[in-house]
């Protein structure tokens, strides 16, 4: 079992809602990702990170920010949400080039 | 219930058979190819990787097959079972590019009893 947590878990707000994804976990690991997905579909990268104080945008374009500023914790957020934001957000951990560690998603719904 | 060759969006096979789920990547300079299964509700989880240097690669149960020349991977799975249900994920790497994962299309596997 990997160490990544994610909450919350499942999340229904309106459009215009401001809303924060966190990510934490426990094997120090300096890299994290975040990865959106449409059910059944390919994973997309949206934003990452190589350490502390470090974010980068991914390859598919999102309204998004990110921030790290411890290395545990890699929290997402949207500032006011639309339904086009509807998708699974998967938060995701590791140490190089090698395995990628995912925690459980959030599935986030945006009315 | 084998597909070699052409990657196939849903794969279903009998429980007790082999599977082979295809990938295509596109990048040549892609030099490290990983294995994800994803089960329902879940994020995805690693299974096998494999390195360019290599065309061939085992585990428990499973195979992974690199060919460069035509940018081709698969996954085998041996004596497919009901637990092995899921949706499988290629991701390859290169070293310009270490540690972000390009994500290929997904096969969602179905094992019937």
């Amino acid at each position: 079992e990997a160490d990544i947590y994610q909450t919350p878990r499942y999340l229904v707000i309106g459009t215009g809602k401001k809303i924060t994804l966190e990510c934490s976990q426990t094997m120090g690991h300096d890299k994290m990702y975040w990865y959106q997905q449409d059910p059944g579909m390919e994973l997309h990268l949206i934003h990452y990170s190589y350490g502390v104080n470090s974010t980068e945008k991914g390859d598919l374009s999102s309204e998004s920010t990110v921030s790290r500023i411890r290395t545990e914790h890699f929290p997402l957020t949207l500032e006011s949400a639309r339904p086009s934001h509807t998708s699974q957000y998967l938060c995701a951990s590791g140490v190089g080039t090698g395995e990628l560690f995912f925690g459980e998603g959030s599935r986030l719904t945006v009315l | 219930g084998e597909s070699v060759g052409l990657h196939l969006p849903t794969l279903s096979v009998q429980e007790g058979d082999n599977s082979i789920i295809n990938c295509a990547y596109s990048n040549s300079a892609s030099d490290y190819f990983i294995w994800y299964k994803q089960e329902s509700g879940k994020g995805p989880q690693f299974i096998i990787d494999i390195r360019s240097n290599m065309d061939k690669r085992q585990g428990q149960r499973v195979t992974v097959l690199l060919n460069k020349t035509v940018k081709h991977l698969s996954l085998q799975i041996a004596a497919t079972q009901p637990g092995d249900s899921a949706v499988y994920f290629c991701a390859e790497e290169s070293n310009t590019n270490a540690g972000k994962s390009t994500f290929g299309d997904g096969t969602t596997l179905t094992v019937k009893p």
